[in-house]
């Protein structure tokens, strides 16, 4: 079974533009998280889709948004871009139905670096 | 919120000897804890997890040890190999809503 895939891996972006990232989760699994990597502050979670629909959310801005196709497949998008968003945007698939099927499986990432 | 923290940001062992990293969290609420494994270049990936109603489970090489009283959660490495260097994370799920992820530690096996 193919893992969860995220395209791009690298992009470099400068400040007040917009980016999309995306997502493709493993075959079956119906929850997409996104987080958010920094050395400074870690792992922080974004958002979480399930079936199409936004179902917890992190303390971030309005600028990060995402979305979640019919097919599970997840993108998400910041706007006017600043330094501080450069990290590491990593997604987490999991089947997310029951207490046995939290396990989350995480991407490759997408580095973004924003100049 | 929850905070996720852990005890020493670097560790270092000897190859084959055993590693114990440790992580200490504040809601005593937490359902489901996670460890997970994150390599240079790469996502976290997945290594054992315990639920709140549990105290240990062992898996190949790793034990994970929760202790509810102290709000304590600890993984060890059996005999930690060069291919155990890695960036470890533990993560809970509070009220079966978010994650929350540790800072992480670096492991670091001298050969």
């Amino acid at each position: 079974k193919a893992g969860v895939t995220q395209t791009p891996r690298y992009l470099i972006k400068t400040r007040g533009q917009q980016v999309t990232l995306s997502c493709s989760p493993i075959s079956g699994h119906r929850s997409v998280s996104w987080y958010q990597q920094t050395p400074g502050q870690g792992l922080q979670f974004l958002f979480e889709y399930f079936s199409e629909t936004q179902r917890n959310k992190g303390n971030f801005p309005g600028r990060f948004s995402g979305r979640q196709f019919s097919n599970s497949r997840s993108e998400m998008n910041v706007s006017t871009l600043e330094l501080g968003d450069s990290a590491l945007y990593l997604c987490a698939s999991s089947l997310a139905e029951g207490l046995s099927s939290y396990e989350q499986y995480f991407g490759p990432g997408t580095r973004l670096t924003v100049t | 919120g929850e905070s996720v923290g852990l005890h020493l940001p670097t560790l270092s062992v000897q190859e084959g000897d055993n590693s114990i990293i440790n992580c200490a969290y504040s809601n005593s609420a937490s359902d489901y804890f996670i460890w997970y494994k994150q390599e240079s270049g790469k996502g976290p990936q997945f290594i054992i997890d315990i639920r709140s109603n549990m105290d240990k489970r062992q898996g190949q090489r790793v034990t994970v040890l929760l202790n509810k009283t102290v709000k304590h959660l600890s993984l060890q490495i059996a005999a930690t190999q060069p291919g155990d260097s890695a960036v470890y994370f533990c993560a809970l799920l509070y009220n079966f809503n978010k994650f929350y992820f540790g800072s992480g530690t670096k492991l670091n096996v001298k050969p």
